[in-house]
């Protein structure tokens, strides 16, 4: 059964670096599926953030410009998100999942999705 | 503003069927058919329901199915059960620069 768990600071003071990784259990991360992030701000729908695949090749949401950077530790079977200067707007509830390709978003397995508040 | 288009809520009688749309345009919906639906309970991961826009996941119910129509995509839950009430999202592929783009959801409640 393949198993996603996102780990990461729960609170994020504003223009600081949200940091989530995520922890893929029951199938290899370099097995042929795109890894991604999705996030829902409380009370919101799902607003799809990037996917990263095990050669690191990435696509994301060009909504977040630059401020997104994905990576994968294929040696750990994780991959990671970083967003950098966040304002309270990136406040929400993110989520990992396997992705089936770039082209199509099918998204099987999700982790159980953690919450991030930007506050000071 | 999401990209896709959903209706904000519909509802239904245990027994009854229901269909959810989602409009899209000929650079997403309409021109690919990697359309995906997903189910929320509050406070609880999506799950997939649907993929490749009519095709079910092993252990999704056959209550629920999808179809398309030209920028529309459709998800048509019959018999409706209790357990059914929860957040449907649909997404698709998008040849913008976005890549993927999920509707803004609808709430299905059953009466």
């Amino acid at each position: 059964q393949v198993q996603l768990q996102e780990s990461g600071p729960g609170l994020v003071k504003p223009s600081e670096t949200l940091s989530l990784t995520c922890t893929v259990s029951g199938d290899s991360i370099s097995s042929g599926y795109y890894w991604g992030w999705i996030r829902q701000p409380p009370g919101k729908g799902l607003e799809w953030i990037g996917s990263i695949y095990h050669s690191g090749s990435t696509y994301h949401n060009p909504s977040l410009k630059s401020r997104v950077t994905i990576s994968v530790d294929t040696s750990k079977n994780q991959f990671s998100l970083k967003l950098s200067s966040v304002t309270a707007a990136d406040t929400a509830v993110y989520y990992c999942a396997r992705v089936q390709s770039m082209i199509d978003p099918k998204t099987d397995y999700w982790g159980q999705g953690t919450l991030v508040t930007v506050s000071s | 503003q999401s990209a896709l288009t959903q209706p904000a809520s519909v509802s239904g009688s245990p027994g009854q069927s229901i269909t959810i749309s989602c409009t899209g345009t000929s650079s997403d919906i309409g021109g690919y058919n990697y359309v995906s639906w997903y189910q929320q309970h509050p406070g609880k991961a999506p799950k997939l329901m649907i993929y490749d826009v009519s095709n079910r996941p092993s252990g999704v119910s056959n209550r629920f199915s999808g179809s398309k129509s030209g920028n529309t995509a459709s998800l048509t839950i019959s018999g409706l059960q209790a357990e059914d009430e929860a957040d449907y999202y649909c997404s698709s592929y998008t040849s913008s620069s976005t890549f993927v783009v999920f509707g803004g959801g609808t709430k299905l409640t059953v009466l």
